[in-house]
């Protein structure tokens, strides 16, 4: 079945620096990867997605970068702003996402 | 383009009640999919379903709980004789017919309605 486990639970990190988290899931069927941003009260917001034909993708300040042979993908954020703390949730499945448990980021000003 | 629409935002219900949730998908979108949240974990997929049709209902308890996505009108997701159990937050997500090279496409989500039952 699918699984994915996703650390670390919490990571705090000073304004400016990086924040990186890495997921492990279990199914090599699985085409896409897709990481979410959860605010309190809110609805997930989807941030970055990657395919498995493609190694690393970069938007401005996240890059997603996937490693298929090892079974893990990973969200980077660089230059963080308080705006960045939220929970991310990685995903991975073709059409039925299986979702990790999140992390809570919190970015300290 | 207004987002993925989710009636109501929070539903009180007693046990044994019935709760009825709404989604209606982006604009262009023929896809829905409902998830389940509970609290401080991650989604858990429910049902995915296109116009008249469930395509995947797998993650959906074999009873009390039924989806319909009607030709006209938003997507349901019907929870009979509620227990409390069933209180979370419920997410609905909705996507284009297909994604690239007819592979998955993404899913984007309506702010939820979040399930009380007391």
């Amino acid at each position: 079945g699918e699984n994915v486990e996703q650390h670390p639970s919490t990571l705090s990190v000073q304004e400016g620096d990086s924040a990186v988290i890495k997921c492990t899931y279990s199914d090599s069927a699985s085409n896409y990867f897709p990481w979410y941003k959860q605010e309190l009260g809110k609805g997930p917001q989807l941030i970055i997605d990657i395919r498995s034909n493609v190694g690393e993708k970069k938007d401005q300040r996240i890059a997603v970068t996937l490693n298929k042979t090892a079974k893990h993908f990973s969200l980077h954020i660089t230059e963080t702003q308080p705006e960045d703390s939220a929970v991310y949730f990685c995903a991975y499945g073709n059409n039925r996402l299986a979702f990790g448990k999140g992390n809570q980021v919190v970015v300290i000003p | 383009n207004a987002g993925v629409m989710q009636n109501p935002r929070h539903l009180v219900r007693r046990r044994g009640q019935e709760a009825r949730l709404r989604c209606s998908p982006m604009k262009g979108h023929s896809h829905v999919y409902w998830y389940r949240q509970l609290p401080e974990e991650g989604l858990k997929f429910m049902v995915y379903l296109q116009k008249e049709n469930i395509i995947d209902e797998s993650g959906m308890p074999k009873e009390r709980f039924s989806a319909e996505f009607p030709k006209e009108g938003p997507s349901i997701l019907r929870i009979q004789q509620v227990v409390r159990g069933d209180s979370a937050a419920y997410f609905c997500a909705s996507s284009p017919r297909l994604g690239l090279a007819g592979g998955p496409s993404e899913q984007y989500f309506g702010p939820g309605t979040r399930l009380t039952v007391t």
